[in-house]
């Protein structure tokens, strides 16, 4: 168990609709990080918070957005849905940045219909 | 933009037999760190690796940084079942200071 929560573990939607993807880092981890995985594919980076604020952001479409709480947890939200969205979303936190090792979560399986 | 290229995309062993994964950078690393994802699963941190030519060993895993910590590479020697997965190298840039996963390697290991 790495100690990082996501919910919900699968998720299934149609077209157009909105979701939002929860995380709650290890504790003591200030940094979350979210990826996105498709079938087959390799881990794309979407963006990075640290202690709040967003650090890096990597290859995240204009539809989809994240913000982190002041308890830490982050959510990310994927609108107007496609079904190329359809993948793994993982959330993954860090003591501080990338620098140190990444603990991933057990992901979040979105299927888009 | 910075890419980091793992090879081979797949690699089918025998079980005992060994295998190689390697990661190429186009830019100068500030460090290395691999992960290993087993089928279903979610990715585990297994190492890092920041000095230049540094060379790390976890039982029969060696994982090496290259001198112009541009490159990396993971060796199992004597595969087992229990090794079949996908293995990441994550590439920390010196420059942008973004963490860039490779491809991943994906290992079968047939008994």
């Amino acid at each position: 168990d790495s100690g990082v929560t996501q919910t919900p573990k699968h998720l299934i939607t149609a077209t157009g609709q909105r979701v939002t993807l929860r995380c709650s880092p290890r504790s003591g981890d200030l940094s979350v990080y979210w990826y996105q995985q498709s079938l087959d594919q390799g881990l794309q980076f979407l963006i990075q918070y640290y202690n709040g604020e967003e650090r890096a952001k990597g290859n995240i479409l204009e539809r989809f957005s994240a913000q982190q709480f002041p308890d830490l947890h982050s959510e990310l939200n994927l609108s107007s849905l496609e079904l190329g969205d359809s993948a793994l979303y993982f959330c993954a936190s860090s003591v501080q940045g990338v620098n140190s090792p990444l603990h991933f979560g057990n992901g979040t399986r979105l299927t888009v219909t | 933009g910075q890419q980091v290229m793992q090879i081979p995309q797949y690699q089918h062993v025998q079980e005992g037999e060994d295998f190689t994964t390697y990661c190429n950078s186009s830019t100068t690393l500030s460090n290395i760190q691999w992960y290993k994802q087993r089928p279903g699963g979610h990715p585990v941190f297994l190492i890092q690796l920041v000095k230049s030519g540094e060379v790390k060993k976890q039982k029969r895993l060696t994982f090496q940084f290259g001198e112009a910590k541009k490159n990396s590479s993971l060796h199992i020697t004597a595969t087992q079942t229990t090794d079949v997965g996908t293995y990441f190298c994550a590439g920390l840039s010196s420059n942008t200071g973004k963490l860039i996963f490779g491809q991943g390697t994906t290992l079968q290991v047939k008994p």
